[in-house]
């Protein structure tokens, strides 16, 4: 029961270098999500997609890209990254949106230098 | 924005004494959850309750809705060490059930 995988769990960047942090569930969710969280801080929406084919911006999207590859993946893109970005970037992923409860991964903790 | 806003932010009580955490949005939802986050880790999640729902119970845990007031509370009876951690509440929204905001948070120590 592996439930939301992220990979990986630490990473450390370069001002400037882009990477993509990647997501899966074995629930078959429809929907799925991608967070931040900053240090005492609660979590704020990034993007997320409501189902395969779909996706949608959330409070703070700027900066980042998303990929929803198929039903169990969503990807997370950084494509410049900014010392504003370093943050724990939680998935999560759900049967139907806000209808239902939310399953999360164990998270990825990013700094940007 | 349709964010939550939890109150207090921060809470200390004694093992054994009832703790009380309120989240207030602005915009109408279709559902309000309930998440506790330990230290460093993942989301859990609590109670989920639907708009047209007042009161749900889960153990120790009891959650109203006023969707008048656009309020929700938390109620954690017969607190434990164990129950320390941050409370978040979450939202929809009633055009986009989909679009899940989280509020800032209710950090709650539990004292031995």
């Amino acid at each position: 029961n592996a439930g939301v995988t992220q990979t990986p769990k630490f990473q450390v960047l370069k001002t400037g270098q882009s990477m993509t942090l990647q997501c899966a569930q074995d629930m078959n969710h429809n929907s799925m999500y991608w967070y931040r969280q900053d240090p005492g801080m609660g979590l704020r929406l990034i993007y997320y997609s409501a189902s395969e084919g779909t996706t949608d911006k959330g409070e703070v999207p700027n900066g980042y890209n998303v990929s929803r590859l198929n039903k169990r993946e969503f990807s997370l893109r950084l494509e410049s990254a900014a010392p504003s970005q370093t943050s724990v970037y939680f998935c999560a992923s759900s049967e139907a949106g806000g209808r239902e409860k939310l399953f999360f991964g164990s998270g990825t903790q990013l700094s940007v230098l | 924005s349709q964010q939550g806003e939890e109150d207090p932010q921060a809470l200390s009580i004694q093992e054994g004494e009832n703790a009380t955490m309120n989240c207030s949005y602005k915009t109408s939802i279709n559902n309000l959850q309930w998440y506790r986050q330990n230290s460093g880790r993942g989301l859990v999640h609590l109670i989920l309750i639907r708009s047209n729902e007042r009161e749900k119970h889960s153990g120790r845990l009891r959650v109203t809705l006023d969707t008048s007031k656009k309020s929700s509370s938390l109620l954690i009876t017969a607190s434990r060490a164990a129950d320390t951690a941050s409370y978040f509440c979450a939202t929809d929204a009633q055009d986009s059930s989909y679009k899940l905001i989280f509020g800032s948070g209710t950090r709650l120590l539990v004292r031995p």
